[in-house]
Protein backbone atom coordinates (compact mmCIF):
# COMPACT_ATOMS: atom_id res chain seq x y z
CA UNK A 1 0.00 0.00 0.00
CA UNK A 2 1.34 3.99 -0.54
CA UNK A 3 2.88 5.22 2.46
CA UNK A 4 1.86 8.70 3.94
CA UNK A 5 3.05 11.15 1.76
CA UNK A 6 4.10 14.34 3.05
CA UNK A 7 5.81 18.12 1.07
CA UNK A 8 8.37 19.41 1.11
CA UNK A 9 11.32 17.26 2.18
CA UNK A 10 13.60 20.07 3.55
CA UNK A 11 12.54 24.13 4.21
CA UNK A 12 14.51 26.65 5.06
CA UNK A 13 13.53 30.01 6.14
CA UNK A 14 14.16 32.91 8.48
CA UNK A 15 12.54 34.15 11.40
CA UNK A 16 9.23 35.44 11.47
CA UNK A 17 8.21 33.93 8.16
CA UNK A 18 6.27 31.69 7.86
CA UNK A 19 6.08 28.18 6.62
CA UNK A 20 3.02 25.21 5.29
CA UNK A 21 3.42 21.46 5.68
CA UNK A 22 1.58 18.85 3.65
CA UNK A 23 0.58 15.38 4.89
CA UNK A 24 -1.38 12.85 2.99
CA UNK A 25 -2.39 9.90 4.77
CA UNK A 26 -3.08 6.80 3.91
CA UNK A 27 -6.26 6.02 2.31
CA UNK A 28 -8.49 5.06 4.02
CA UNK A 29 -6.52 5.92 7.65
CA UNK A 30 -9.16 8.02 10.15
CA UNK A 31 -6.42 9.14 12.44
CA UNK A 32 -4.06 11.45 11.10
CA UNK A 33 -1.00 13.18 13.85
CA UNK A 34 1.51 15.71 13.78
CA UNK A 35 4.75 15.69 15.04
CA UNK A 36 7.45 17.38 15.94
CA UNK A 37 11.21 15.55 16.57
CA UNK A 38 14.10 17.82 17.79
CA UNK A 39 17.39 16.69 16.54
CA UNK A 40 18.21 14.20 19.30
CA UNK A 41 14.68 13.41 20.77
CA UNK A 42 11.65 11.29 20.61
CA UNK A 43 8.76 12.69 18.71
CA UNK A 44 6.32 14.83 20.53
CA UNK A 45 2.74 14.94 19.42
CA UNK A 46 1.63 18.43 18.41
CA UNK A 47 -2.08 17.46 16.92
CA UNK A 48 -4.30 14.65 16.54
CA UNK A 49 -6.94 14.30 14.16
CA UNK A 50 -9.59 11.90 13.85
CA UNK A 51 -11.45 12.24 10.39
CA UNK A 52 -12.03 16.07 10.54
CA UNK A 53 -11.94 16.95 14.08
CA UNK A 54 -9.29 17.90 16.18
CA UNK A 55 -9.11 14.92 19.09
CA UNK A 56 -5.91 16.53 20.73
CA UNK A 57 -3.91 19.73 20.32
CA UNK A 58 -2.69 20.62 23.70
CA UNK A 59 0.97 20.67 23.13
CA UNK A 60 0.26 22.54 19.99
CA UNK A 61 1.43 26.58 20.08
CA UNK A 62 -1.75 27.94 19.07
CA UNK A 63 -0.44 31.71 19.18
CA UNK A 64 1.74 30.05 16.25
CA UNK A 65 0.86 26.95 14.85
CA UNK A 66 -2.33 25.84 13.26
CA UNK A 67 -3.34 22.66 11.56
CA UNK A 68 -6.45 21.84 9.67
CA UNK A 69 -7.55 18.40 7.97
CA UNK A 70 -9.91 19.71 5.38
CA UNK A 71 -12.55 16.65 4.73
CA UNK A 72 -11.08 14.03 6.80
CA UNK A 73 -8.20 13.55 4.20
CA UNK A 74 -5.20 16.18 3.85
CA UNK A 75 -3.58 17.75 6.41
CA UNK A 76 -1.32 20.77 6.52
CA UNK A 77 0.33 22.58 9.44
CA UNK A 78 1.63 26.27 9.50
CA UNK A 79 3.58 27.85 11.44
CA UNK A 80 3.73 31.81 11.70
CA UNK A 81 5.66 33.38 12.42
CA UNK A 82 8.45 31.02 12.95
CA UNK A 83 11.04 31.23 15.84
CA UNK A 84 14.62 29.42 15.58
CA UNK A 85 13.31 26.86 18.04
CA UNK A 86 10.67 25.89 15.60
CA UNK A 87 13.63 24.05 13.60
CA UNK A 88 13.06 20.08 13.51
CA UNK A 89 11.78 17.62 11.63
CA UNK A 90 7.74 18.21 11.49
CA UNK A 91 6.41 13.96 10.93
CA UNK A 92 2.73 13.50 9.91
CA UNK A 93 1.56 10.29 11.07
CA UNK A 94 -1.90 8.15 10.37
CA UNK A 95 -3.70 5.13 12.00
CA UNK A 96 -6.25 2.95 10.62
CA UNK A 97 -8.84 2.85 13.50
CA UNK A 98 -10.16 5.55 15.97
CA UNK A 99 -8.00 4.69 18.56
CA UNK A 100 -5.28 2.91 16.37
CA UNK A 101 -2.17 1.14 17.66
CA UNK A 102 -0.15 0.53 14.62
CA UNK A 103 0.93 4.25 13.26
CA UNK A 104 2.69 4.60 10.36
CA UNK A 105 4.80 7.75 9.15
CA UNK A 106 5.33 10.12 6.36
CA UNK A 107 9.73 10.88 5.91
CA UNK A 108 8.63 14.67 7.40
CA UNK A 109 9.88 17.64 6.46
CA UNK A 110 12.93 19.06 7.71
CA UNK A 111 12.63 22.80 9.02
CA UNK A 112 15.60 24.68 9.61
CA UNK A 113 15.03 28.32 10.51
CA UNK A 114 17.86 30.65 10.21
CA UNK B 1 -0.34 11.92 31.20
CA UNK B 2 2.37 9.59 30.30
CA UNK B 3 6.53 10.01 30.97
CA UNK B 4 8.35 7.37 29.03
CA UNK B 5 12.37 7.38 29.98
CA UNK B 6 14.77 5.38 27.67
CA UNK B 7 18.60 4.44 28.23
CA UNK B 8 20.85 4.17 27.11
CA UNK B 9 20.80 7.47 24.64
CA UNK B 10 23.63 5.76 22.84
CA UNK B 11 24.66 2.21 22.39
CA UNK B 12 27.84 0.46 20.75
CA UNK B 13 28.13 -2.73 20.09
CA UNK B 14 30.58 -5.54 18.01
CA UNK B 15 28.72 -7.23 15.11
CA UNK B 16 27.70 -10.24 16.14
CA UNK B 17 26.59 -8.90 19.93
CA UNK B 18 23.59 -8.78 21.43
CA UNK B 19 21.80 -5.29 22.17
CA UNK B 20 19.59 -4.29 24.99
CA UNK B 21 17.53 -0.74 24.89
CA UNK B 22 15.22 -0.46 28.02
CA UNK B 23 12.28 2.16 28.73
CA UNK B 24 10.29 2.87 31.56
CA UNK B 25 6.42 4.38 31.48
CA UNK B 26 5.17 6.19 34.40
CA UNK B 27 0.94 5.35 34.00
CA UNK B 28 -0.45 2.09 34.41
CA UNK B 29 -2.94 2.90 32.24
CA UNK B 30 -0.66 2.57 29.43
CA UNK B 31 -1.08 -0.75 27.29
CA UNK B 32 0.13 -1.18 24.02
CA UNK B 33 4.06 -0.55 23.86
CA UNK B 34 5.25 -0.02 20.29
CA UNK B 35 9.13 0.20 19.13
CA UNK B 36 10.44 1.78 16.15
CA UNK B 37 13.10 2.22 14.42
CA UNK B 38 14.76 5.39 12.59
CA UNK B 39 17.61 5.09 10.42
CA UNK B 40 19.57 8.74 9.03
CA UNK B 41 17.12 11.26 7.08
CA UNK B 42 14.04 8.37 7.20
CA UNK B 43 10.92 7.62 8.24
CA UNK B 44 10.38 6.07 12.00
CA UNK B 45 8.95 2.15 11.15
CA UNK B 46 7.75 0.15 13.73
CA UNK B 47 9.68 -3.02 14.17
CA UNK B 48 8.06 -4.83 17.41
CA UNK B 49 5.03 -4.48 19.69
CA UNK B 50 3.74 -5.80 22.78
CA UNK B 51 0.50 -5.22 24.29
CA UNK B 52 -0.09 -5.20 28.58
CA UNK B 53 -1.52 -8.65 28.35
CA UNK B 54 1.80 -10.57 27.37
CA UNK B 55 5.07 -11.04 28.73
CA UNK B 56 7.21 -11.23 25.77
CA UNK B 57 6.70 -11.33 22.00
CA UNK B 58 10.11 -12.62 19.45
CA UNK B 59 10.05 -11.90 15.50
CA UNK B 60 13.33 -13.73 14.56
CA UNK B 61 16.18 -11.58 15.92
CA UNK B 62 14.42 -9.46 17.91
CA UNK B 63 12.48 -9.83 20.90
CA UNK B 64 10.51 -7.20 23.77
CA UNK B 65 9.88 -8.18 27.28
CA UNK B 66 7.15 -6.10 29.56
CA UNK B 67 7.22 -5.93 33.16
CA UNK B 68 3.90 -4.70 33.79
CA UNK B 69 4.74 -4.13 37.35
CA UNK B 70 7.72 -2.43 37.32
CA UNK B 71 6.63 -0.24 34.44
CA UNK B 72 9.06 -1.12 32.50
CA UNK B 73 10.09 -2.68 28.71
CA UNK B 74 13.08 -3.43 26.88
CA UNK B 75 13.70 -4.56 23.41
CA UNK B 76 16.28 -7.44 22.56
CA UNK B 77 18.64 -7.32 19.39
CA UNK B 78 20.71 -10.74 19.10
CA UNK B 79 23.60 -11.38 16.61
CA UNK B 80 23.40 -7.73 15.48
CA UNK B 81 24.46 -6.70 12.17
CA UNK B 82 25.60 -3.88 10.72
CA UNK B 83 22.33 -2.94 8.92
CA UNK B 84 20.61 -2.43 12.81
CA UNK B 85 22.59 0.62 13.11
CA UNK B 86 19.76 3.21 13.67
CA UNK B 87 18.16 5.24 16.13
CA UNK B 88 15.31 3.53 18.33
CA UNK B 89 12.33 4.64 20.01
CA UNK B 90 10.06 3.12 22.23
CA UNK B 91 6.35 4.25 23.09
CA UNK B 92 3.25 3.93 25.50
CA UNK B 93 0.15 4.12 24.46
CA UNK B 94 -1.50 5.97 26.63
CA UNK B 95 -5.68 6.52 27.15
CA UNK B 96 -5.81 4.28 24.00
CA UNK B 97 -5.49 6.72 21.99
CA UNK B 98 -2.13 9.14 22.82
CA UNK B 99 1.29 8.12 22.21
CA UNK B 100 4.29 9.08 24.18
CA UNK B 101 7.87 8.75 23.04
CA UNK B 102 11.26 7.52 24.63
CA UNK B 103 13.94 10.05 23.74
CA UNK B 104 15.62 7.61 21.46
CA UNK B 105 18.85 5.44 21.57
CA UNK B 106 21.34 5.39 19.05
CA UNK B 107 22.41 2.23 18.22
CA UNK B 108 25.83 1.58 16.48
CA UNK B 109 27.06 -2.05 15.68
CA UNK B 110 30.90 -2.18 14.31
CA UNK B 111 31.32 -4.98 11.64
Amino acid sequence: EAGVAQSPRYKIIEKRQSVAFWCNPISGHATLYWYQQILGQGPKLLIQFQNNGVVDDSQLPKDRFSAERLKGVDSTLKIQPAKLEDSAVYLCASSLEAFGEKLFFGSGTQLSVL
Amino acid sequence: GENVEQHPSTLSVQEGDSAVIKCTYSDSASNYFPWYKQELGKRPQLIIDIRSNVGEKKDQRIAVTLNKTAKHFSLHITETQPEDSAVYFCAALYNFNKFYFGSGTKLNVKP
